[in-house]
This record gives C-alpha cells, structure tokens and sequence, in this order.
C-alpha cells in the first residue's frame, strides 16, 4: 500500500471554528489532491498540488485553502468550518500527471455541528 | 450529462455468477480509464487501469470502447469478498491533473 497517512481520522467539530486537516507521504510523489465524498455526488475535487508551493483549485474549492510548504506534506484547511463541510475527506497521490491512477489515505470522517 | 455515469446498482448476485458493470464518459478525448474498489468506510483502492487492447488479470476484466464511450469491468465467479461499490475513474484530457470519479456501482455478492 502506498504511505500515505491522513490525519485526524475522526474529528468532531462546531461551526464557525477553523479545521486543518493533514496528508502525509513516504512515497515522494509530485502530486497530492484532496478530495471530499458525500452521497450521491462521489469523490470531487477540493484542491490539487503540482509540488511544493504549487497549487490549484478543484471544483468545490470554496470555503477551502491548503498548502504544501514540503513534498510529503499537504494540509487542508477550512478557515471556518459550515456544517455543509460535514463529508468523508480523502488525500490522494500519483507520481505523475501522465495517465497515473492515484492512491488514496484512509479518509478523514468530519463532523461540523 | 454527467461527464461519468454509471449505475448505481445495487447488483445482488450469487457466489460463482459473473457479473459486468458499464460506464460511460462524455469526453470523447479521454486518455486514460480506471476501475477502483471502494469497501464501506474505506477509501478506494485502485483496481486496474483499462488500456485500449483490453485487459484481464485474474476473475477481472476491463474493456474499453471508444466508439461508443464506455468502459467495462467483468467480474468472474464472484466471490463474497468482491462485494464492494466499484468506481469508474477518467481522465478526462492529456497530461491533466485531474481525475473524475463515477458515483459507483454497488455489488453485493450473497451465498
């Protein structure tokens, strides 16, 4: 499996407070995405990293930022967290941009009440 | 039109039947295709890539039409253990950063 370690697993939170979320790999891939999964919708794009101090938005980025000051780490962090943020966060890597599949952490569950 | 759709099942089959799942893109230059297994709870873990000859590796196997913009997984005597939401993955243009992501199909294999 490759390393990647997303940290909290679980967090329970109120509206209105900050939340960074955190990826962390071994593999010293080029790109680190994450991602949000809710019903109905599958996995959607939150922002994306091309390398360290390199990134871009998704389609949902909003309401997010993140940043990556080291190839092994990609943090996620929603400023002021909404319930409508309450979702199943999943980081991803790949090595390259050149038809690679990604692999995923095991997810972080958030809670925003 | 969603640029990946499948459907969502669920597929309830018996151990030993085979089973086969399509998905259909909208970008006709789509470049590379993927088939992920996803466990509740879990994330998805990346089950094969499909190349454009088709391939086969064990009970699996994924095909790929271009003419008619669909990708397909055929499940072989099914185990309980295949019994997951199987996740149709495209990239949608070349040298992307982006993937996008079928909502899933569930298969539940019963005894």
């Amino acid at each position: 499996d490759a390393g990647i370690t997303q940290s909290p697993r679980h967090k329970v939170t109120e509206t209105g407070t900050p939340v960074t979320l955190r990826c962390h790999q071994t593999e010293n891939h080029r790109y680190m995405y994450w991602y949000r999964q809710d019903p109905g919708h599958g996995l959607r794009l939150i922002h994306y990293s091309y390398g360290v101090k390199d990134t871009d938005k998704g389609e949902v980025s909003d309401g997010y930022s993140v940043s990556r000051s080291k190839t092994e780490d990609f943090l996620l962090t929603l400023e002021s967290a909404t319930s409508s943020q309450t979702s199943v966060y999943f980081c991803a890597i790949s090595e390259s941009n050149l038809n690679q599949p990604q692999h995923f952490g095991d997810g972080t569950r958030l809670s925003i009440l | 039109r969603k640029e990946v759709e499948q459907d969502p099942g669920p597929f309830n089959v018996p151990e030993g039947a085979t089973v086969a799942f399509n998905c259909t893109y909208s970008n006709s230059a789509s470049q590379s295709f993927f088939w992920y297994r996803q466990d509740c709870r879990k994330e998805p873990k990346l089950l094969m890539s499909v190349y454009s000859s088709g391939n086969e590796d064990g009970r699996f196997t994924a095909q790929l039409n271009r003419a008619s913009q669909y990708i397909s997984l055929l499940i072989r005597d099914s185990k309980l253990s295949d019994s997951a939401t199987y996740l149709c993955v495209v990239n949608p243009k070349p040298n992307t950063d982006k993937l996008i992501f079928g909502t899933g199909t569930r298969l539940q294999v019963f005894p």
